[in-house]
């Protein structure tokens, strides 16, 4: 079993609509949980960083962590075709510790 | 801020030669900096960790003579993919962490390469 299951998809949903992409791990020293997103042919950009369980806004976006349950979720909110991208969920034991990434979860909004 | 940049984006040679690619951060100094090896539709995965002024840690399975990576200064990081080979195609991506956190990691663009 891998440390981090991401659904590669794709994910393909109508402008508008609200998104939602996961991950589940084993790990139970992780601690820090990030959400990236990465356009095609591009280097991977960091959308959300969070570092406890609950929720975390920004924009049209939320990361939610379920420690307990060992899983995260990113929700995309009137969802438009700029979204449309590969989305990778990464993680991590601290600071010092070097993350680890899902396998990305490709999402495809069309109008 | 936190910008990266790497070079070129884009390589194509012919195998047996050898192609370095750059990774500057361009607004923050970084102490550590990290290579990834994408394949389409695949993962990010880590090939070595860079800290400025020492040698690479490399992963396990990934050549350090043949994946050469030079940490010069603050800014600049060097992976030089020596004798490529056709195996040896794919999506190099650098990123840099400002402070002492690994978290906190900002990608350059990627450089594909092609050998032929």
């Amino acid at each position: 079993q891998k440390e981090v299951e991401q659904d590669p998809g794709p994910l393909s949903v109508p402008e508008g609509a609200i998104v939602s992409l996961n991950c589940t791990y084993s790990n139970s020293a992780f601690q820090y949980f990030m959400w990236y997103r990465q356009y095609s042919r591009k280097g991977p950009e960091l959308l959300m960083y969070t570092y406890s369980s609950g929720n975390k806004e920004d924009g049209r976006f939320t990361a939610q962590v379920d420690k307990s349950s060992k899983y995260i979720s990113l929700f995309i909110r009137d969802s438009q075709p700029s979204d449309s991208a590969t989305y990778l969920c990464a993680m991590g034991a601290g600071g010092s510790y070097i993350p680890t990434f899902g396998r990305g979860t490709s999402l495809i909004v069309h109008p | 801020g936190a910008v990266v940049s790497q070079h070129p984006s884009r390589v194509i040679c012919k195998s047996g030669t050898s192609v370095k690619i750059e990774c500057r951060s361009l607004d923050f100094q970084a102490t550590t900096m990290f290579w990834y090896r994408q394949f389409p539709k695949q993962s990010l995965m880590l090939m070595a960790t860079s800290n400025e002024g020492s040698k690479a840690t490399y992963e396990q399975g990934v050549e350090k003579d043949k994946f050469l990576i030079n940490h010069a200064s603050l800014t600049l990081s060097t992976l030089t993919v020596t004798s490529a080979h056709p195996e040896d195609s794919s999506f190099y991506i650098c990123s840099a962490s400002p402070g002492g956190s690994y978290n906190e990691q900002f990608f350059g663009p990627g450089t594909r390469l092609t050998v032929l």
